[in-house]
């Protein structure tokens, strides 16, 4: 089985701040993982994917995350914050053997203060 | 226009009453999914199909039934709403092959159950 954990529901930064959102996964087969972000009144959008290959992903709007297989981590990084940044953000895993089906994490609001 | 087109995008009811959300896709995807947002829950997989004639239950398909009545339609049924079931909706696709695993989203849902 698979799971997903966010840590931290709420994360507020100020603008220009460092952005660093946690994502653990559980998975008893090599997993592939996804950030997804939501703007409000919007549908998820993804932000980036690792599936194989190169553990450090970079995605839209300057973000990425680093697979880390010995921590079961896919924390998901920005260097500096835009107020634009502001919405919901939600981890999730898959695995070949999941048939395409995605386990979403609980999701985190991030707030941007200027 | 949307790939992923969801209708209504809000709608208030009463318990008792049936309701049907609709889905459409010009994506050309084989795969879509309904899902439920809930705050603090994240999405939880409803109901999901791999064709038209391949559906499958998710992890909270109780009180839901579906219908997939082309490649690019796919709706969800409350047969008896309940509050319970006041929530965001989402629907999603997916190809197959390589990129089977990148789900692409609706605008959702928004729900009511009075």
């Amino acid at each position: 089985a698979q799971s997903v954990t966010q840590l931290g529901s709420h994360v507020s930064v100020s603008e220009g701040a460092l952005v660093l959102l946690r994502c653990n996964y559980s998975s008893s087969v090599p997993p592939y993982l996804f950030w997804y972000v939501q703007y409000p009144n919007q549908g998820l959008q993804l932000l980036l994917k690792y599936t194989t290959g190169a553990t450090l992903v970079k995605g839209i709007n300057g973000f990425e995350a680093e697979f880390k297989k010995s921590e079961t981590s896919f924390h998901l990084t920005k260097p500096s914050a835009h107020m634009s940044d502001a919405a919901e953000y939600f981890c999730a895993v898959s695995a070949d053997n999941q048939g395409g089906k995605l386990i979403f994490g609980q999701g985190t609001e991030l707030s941007v203060k200027p | 226009d949307a790939d992923v087109t969801q209708t209504p995008r809000n709608r208030i009811t009463k318990t008792g009453k049936r309701i049907m959300l609709e889905c459409s896709q010009t994506k050309g995807h084989d795969r879509m999914y309904w899902y439920r947002q809930d705050p603090g829950l994240g999405l939880r997989l409803i109901y999901y199909s791999f064709d038209v004639k391949d559906i499958n239950k998710g992890e909270i398909s109780d009180g839901y039934s579906v219908s997939r009545q082309a490649q690019a339609k796919f709706s969800l049924s409350l047969e008896s709403a309940i509050p319970n079931q006041t929530a965001l909706y989402f629907c999603a696709t997916s190809d197959t092959g390589p990129a089977k695993n990148i789900q692409y989203f609706g605008a959702g849902t928004r729900l009511s159950v009075l």
